[in-house]
């Protein structure tokens, strides 16, 4: 079964800086995808990026990137002039290709954007 | 599209009491998902219907737990009678899944449940 790890339960960030969130996962598959999903106090769950597996050019959407390492099975998100809307719980998942409908989660990372 | 529509957003309950939680999909979306959210356990899938049937039903926790589509367009989540380790935040899911692709899901809002 795949499992999703997010290390970090809590990080803090200064508006305007940049962070970065872990997310490690493990798969014998070849072929999945991998998504980051925002949960601001509002509780809607949000797409926030993701990745096709296949692709070796890292996602980007606007100030949200990734750093997808396959080989290291790493997906780390970098956002970059951190905004005071960025507080959010954030999400890493991983689903597997094909019809596979499954969405594994990690256990999520708290983000709070000082100002 | 106003997204997918969960109701109610909130519920508190006694004890015992039966519960039904309402899901209305994304128009055109052909798979819908119930997961649970606690923060021991995190966000669990606990049912997946595709065509309005149900393909699998082996995150619902137990028989007290029944989740109905009897339509594209709405589905229920029921829990009858309900207990505190029921409380939790409900959401709902709907996707165009296809053979290929990503996938996407896109949630709702939540229903919180409040089981005294």
């Amino acid at each position: 079964a795949q499992t999703v790890t997010q290390s970090q339960p809590e990080m803090s960030v200064q508006e305007a800086e940049t962070v970065t969130l872990s997310c490690t996962y493990d798969t014998s598959e070849s072929n999945y995808y991998l998504f980051w999903y925002k949960q601001p106090p509002s509780r809607q769950m949000i797409l926030v990026i993701r990745q096709e597996a296949y692709k070796q050019q890292n996602a980007t959407e606007n100030r949200f990137s990734v750093n997808f390492q396959k080989a290291a099975k790493s997906f780390s998100l970098k956002i970059s002039d951190s905004q005071l809307g960025d507080t959010a719980m954030y999400f890493c998942a991983f689903k597997q290709g094909g019809s596979n409908y499954k969405l594994t989660f990690g256990k999520g990372t708290l983000l709070t954007v000082n100002p | 599209d106003a997204g997918v529509i969960q109701s109610p957003r909130h519920e508190v309950t006694e004890m015992g009491q039966e519960v039904t939680l309402r899901c209305k999909p994304i128009s055109g979306h052909n798979s819908l998902f119930w997961y649970r959210q606690t923060m021991m356990r995190g966000l669990e899938l606990l049912i997946y219907f595709n065509n309005n049937v149900p393909i699998d039903d082996s995150g619902m926790p137990e028989d007290r737990f029944s989740a109905k589509m009897p339509n594209a367009s709405f589905s229920t989540l029921k829990i009858q009678p309900s207990e505190p380790r029921d409380s939790a935040v409900y959401f709902c899911a709907s996707s165009f899944l296809q053979s290929t692709g990503a996938n996407v899901l896109t949630f709702g809002a939540g229903s919180r449940l409040t089981v005294l």
